[in-house]
């Protein structure tokens, strides 16, 4: 099965922890994304990888950092975690040209306590 | 800088009602537009795009969408909706990186 791949679906924590989340797209795309979707369904993208260069990097907290290993991944670590940091984060890759299609994770829902 | 507007946050219709989600943008460059569908607890779904040619593009499950530049519009339409399409839809434009708007929730009564 070709898709995008997130883990965990849920995960739960304690103000100031580390969390770490994967991605994995099995489509061959060479870019993927991560994107934050908040209470209210807004989506804001955070960083977008090609090849596994950084190629967006929108204004986001230090306390995030994206790590891709292959073109094929891209996990999102958060460094000592803020309540407003619960949301629902949302992995995607895209094919390449003029018009990609988006394909997207079903997503890692985080809840910070 | 691009920009969407999604208009209308919730629409409800019956089922087999048809219905029209709308869609502004503003953007500087090339034009390439999409729609979305996001179900409860789900990642967002490809529904349709326009990049050139033909304004009214066909998607899955019956959506089409017709862009103006006129207008700058993309809007979304079904002509029979089923209670099964109720969900949020989201109007992305984008090149390098897709901006979307802030979604339209659907609600479809049986």
């Amino acid at each position: 099965e070709t898709a995008v791949f997130q883990t965990p679906n849920y995960h739960v924590t304690q103000v100031g922890n580390e969390v770490s989340f994967n991605c994995k797209q099995t489509l061959g795309h060479d870019t993927m994304y991560w994107y934050k979707q908040d209470s209210k369904k807004l989506l804001k993208i955070m960083f977008s990888y090609n090849n596994k260069q950084l190629i967006v990097n929108e204004t986001v907290p230090r306390r995030f950092s994206p790590q891709s290993s292959d073109k094929a991944h891209l996990n999102l670590r958060i460094k000592s975690v803020e309540p407003e940091d619960s949301a629902v984060y949302l992995c995607a890759s895209s094919s390449p040209g003029q018009a990609p299609d988006y394909t997207f994770g079903s997503g890692t829902r985080l809840l910070v306590i | 800088t691009q920009t969407v507007s999604q208009s209308d946050a919730h629409v409800t219709v019956f089922e087999g009602d048809s219905v029209e989600l709308r869609c502004n943008y503003s953007y500087g460059g090339s034009i390439y537009l999409s729609w979305y569908i996001q179900h409860h607890g789900r990642g967002l779904q490809f529904l349709l795009k326009y990049y050139s040619g033909n304004p009214v593009v066909q998607g899955v499950n019956g959506f089409e969408a017709e862009f103006s530049k006129s207008d700058s519009s993309f809007h979304l339409r079904k002509a029979s909706v089923h209670w099964s399409d109720s969900a949020v839809y989201f109007c992305a434009a984008s090149l390098y990186k897709p901006t979307f708007g802030k979604g339209t929730s659907l609600v479809v009564h049986p």
